[in-house]
């Protein structure tokens, strides 16, 4: 069965402190990849895409993720963490021509003042 | 442009009770899919639907679950009856054409409790 592994449950950083939220995915053939974000009393958003071409992608509010095939692997990353990225953090794949989505069991991210 | 739309926002009710989940789409979305996230666990997929025909809906916990999406528009997606464990909170999002790999749009989710 296809699944989406998310390496921390809950993470807590200072505001400045680097982040790097772990995801792996089970093989099964080519993939889209996904992070969403979910800020507290908000709806689940899209930070990042990845489709095919450049496996370094950029999302929104200075988040960006790296598709690395040989590990099956598209972890999430921030250079410098703000109070306001406190949120739970889900990666899914999308097998393709599977329509939906795999979820893993998303990562709390705590950032202090 | 609104987004997707989800009611009720949150639900309250017994065991062996019905209740019945409304989504709204993106206007012109195709592609119409539940999920559902019970107790802080992974968002586990239900049901696709491409316009109004079930395109994939082995996600479905059981017979207990009834998902329609009549017209191709909004969704309903019905649990009678309900038990203990159908807690969580129900997921509708949509993305805009076919079978076409593209961004799902989530809605804000509809909690449900069942007591």
């Amino acid at each position: 069965a296809q699944s989406v592994s998310q390496h921390n449950h809950h993470v807590i950083l200072s505001e400045a402190a680097s982040l790097e939220l772990g995801c792996n995915y089970s093989y099964g053939g080519t993939v889209n990849l996904f992070w969403y974000v979910q800020y507290p009393g908000q709806h689940l958003q899209l930070l990042l895409k990845y489709f095919s071409g450049d496996p370094l992608v950029k999302g929104i509010k200075g988040f960006e993720a790296e598709f690395i095939k040989s590990k099956f692997s598209f972890n999430l990353r921030k250079p410098s963490v703000q109070w306001s990225d406190t949120a739970e953090y889900f990666c899914a794949v999308t097998y393709t021509n599977a329509g939906k989505s795999t979820f893993g069991d998303g990562t709390t991210l705590t950032v202090k003042p | 442009e609104a987004g997707v739309t989800q009611f009720p926002s949150h639900s309250v009710i017994e065991k062996g009770q019905t209740v019945t989940l409304r989504c709204d789409p993106i206007s012109g979305h195709d592609n119409l899919y539940w999920y559902r996230r019970v107790m802080g666990k992974e968002i586990k997929f239900l049901l696709h639907f491409v316009k109004e025909s079930k395109q994939d809906e082995s996600g479905m916990p059981n017979n207990r679950f009834l998902a329609e999406r009549t017209g191709g528009t909004y969704s309903t997606l019905k649990v009678q009856p309900a038990e203990l464990e159908d807690s969580g909170v129900y997921f509708c999002a949509s993305s805009y054409k076919g079978l076409l790999i593209n961004e799902q749009f989530f809605g804000p989710g509809t909690r449900l409790t069942v007591l």
